[in-house]
């Protein structure tokens, strides 16, 4: 399969301050990535829809000038977690799928941490 | 847009019994059905998929079956082993770069 590399990992912010979590696809062009939330034994809720070259599209309820999505390239896109509240604490885990492939290929997953 | 449901949302089994776990769709045009594995703190890992011109599929002791008429589809684990134990995600999507629908998911328990 695919690889799709998420950075980092574990983060730990202090609330107010803003959080940068990449996702990049390695051995393919995602024209398409998607950004998913997951609380604790809960599912993955899709947050948003990113395109290469445009403006994301965020699901009802996500607040785009919070959480700011860029995908200026066919290998990257990164979710900007603007001043972060404890609230925000969550598992951000990014998808890509494109080179004609239906399949989605996650990134390894980023635990986010707002103390 | 598309919704899934899944059930159940917990599973115990004995090793050695088989597990199933059904989800429903909402959407008619939705044409792809992954089912993920997914451990405490891990990224979901694509266990078997299925796309609707197929009505089953099999790979050793996992299997899915598809019934597009009632848009339902199934996850079928044989012969359970302790370390089958992990929630387990079906989704379904749509043709085209769509993002992928996720049902709540099922925590499977496999008692040794």
């Amino acid at each position: 399969g695919a690889v799709v590399s998420q950075h980092p990992s574990r983060v730990i912010c202090k609330s107010g301050t803003s959080v940068k979590i990449e996702c990049r696809s390695l051995d393919f062009q995602a024209t398409t990535m998607f950004w998913y939330r997951q609380f604790p034994k809960q599912s993955l809720m899709l947050m948003a829809t990113s395109n290469e070259g445009s403006k994301a599209t965020y699901e009802q309820g996500v607040e785009k000038d919070k959480f700011l999505i860029n995908h200026a390239s066919l290998t990257l896109s990164t979710l900007t977690v603007t001043s972060a509240h404890p609230e925000d604490s969550s598992f951000y885990i990014c998808s890509a799928s494109g080179g004609g492939r239906t399949e989605a290929f996650f990134g390894q997953g980023t635990r986010l941490t707002v103390v | 847009g598309e919704n899934v449901e899944q059930h159940p949302s917990t599973l115990s089994v004995q090793e050695g019994d088989s597990a199933v776990i059904k989800c429903t769709y909402s959407d008619s045009a939705s044409n792809y059905f992954p089912w993920y594995k997914q451990e405490l703190g891990k990224r979901p890992q694509l266990i078997i998929d299925i796309r609707s011109n197929v009505g089953e599929k099999k790979d050793q002791r996992i299997a899915v079956t598809l019934n597009k008429t009632a848009k339902h589809f199934s996850l079928h684990i044989t012969e359970t082993q302790p370390e089958d134990s992990a929630v387990y995600f079906c989704a379904a999507n749509s043709p085209g770069n769509t993002p992928l629908v996720f049902g709540k998911g099922t925590r499977l328990s496999v008692i040794a």
